[in-house]
């Protein structure tokens, strides 16, 4: 069965600190994978996402994640945190053969 | 303004007492799910629908029933919620086929079953 596992259920950092949420997935086939974010009390907003192409994928609000196939995994990076990405991130992954369904992390929370 | 609209934003019910939670969406997406969210367990899927008249069972069916009469609305029915229905819920929707897209997600219900 598909899994997506985030290594971290709770982060806290600094302002300015770097950041990298970790998300591994359990798929053999072709993946499109993405990063949510849900900031308190809203809903989830599209981070970034990677259909194909580029493995390095640039989102919003200076996000990036990489896709390393070899290690089923699409980590979540940010050079320099601030305040306001204190949010729940998930990752989530839809394989192309599993009638679209997308496969959620448990989610991490992100204090800063 | 593209947008998947829920509703109601916050609901308390007794047990039993039969609810529906509406969802719409204005982007003409063929997809639409509804999932719920319990703290540690992420996001888990209900019930799906790829079509108009087509849903299908997620990983949480039991105890739910959806609807796709319509392609822009897709209502969540408790025929007899219980307790540990309490959760908050989302719908979502994309673009299905080939084009298959992100998920477009609604602003969420806060359900409370005592």
């Amino acid at each position: 069965a598909q899994s997506v596992s985030q290594h971290n259920h709770h982060v806290i950092l600094s302002e300015a600190a770097s950041l990298e949420l970790g998300c591994n997935y359990s798929y053999g086939g072709t993946v499109n994978l993405f990063w949510y974010v849900q900031y308190p009390g809203q809903h989830l907003q599209l981070l970034l996402k990677y259909f194909s192409g580029d493995p390095l994928v640039k989102g919003i609000k200076g996000f990036e994640a990489e896709f390393i196939k070899s290690k089923f995994s699409f980590n979540l990076r940010k050079p320099s945190v601030q305040w306001s990405d204190t949010a729940e991130y998930f990752c989530a992954v839809r394989g192309q053969r599993s009638n679209y369904q997308l496969i959620w992390g448990a989610g991490t929370k992100l204090i800063i | 303004e593209a947008q998947v609209t829920q509703n109601p934003r916050y609901l308390i019910t007794v047990t039993g007492k039969k609810l529906t939670v509406t969802c719409s969406q204005n982007m003409n997406h063929e997809y639409m799910s509804w999932y719920r969210q319990d703290p540690g367990l992420g996001l888990r899927q209900i019930y799906y629908s790829m079509n108009v008249e087509v849903t299908d069972k997620g990983d949480v069916p039991e105890g739910y029933k959806v609807s796709r009469k319509e392609k822009r609305n897709f209502p969540l029915i408790l025929e007899s919620p219980s307790p540990n229905q309490t959760s908050l819920y989302f719908c979502a929707s994309s673009f299905g086929g080939t084009g298959h897209t992100e998920a477009f997600f609604g602003q969420g219900t806060r359900l409370t079953v005592v």
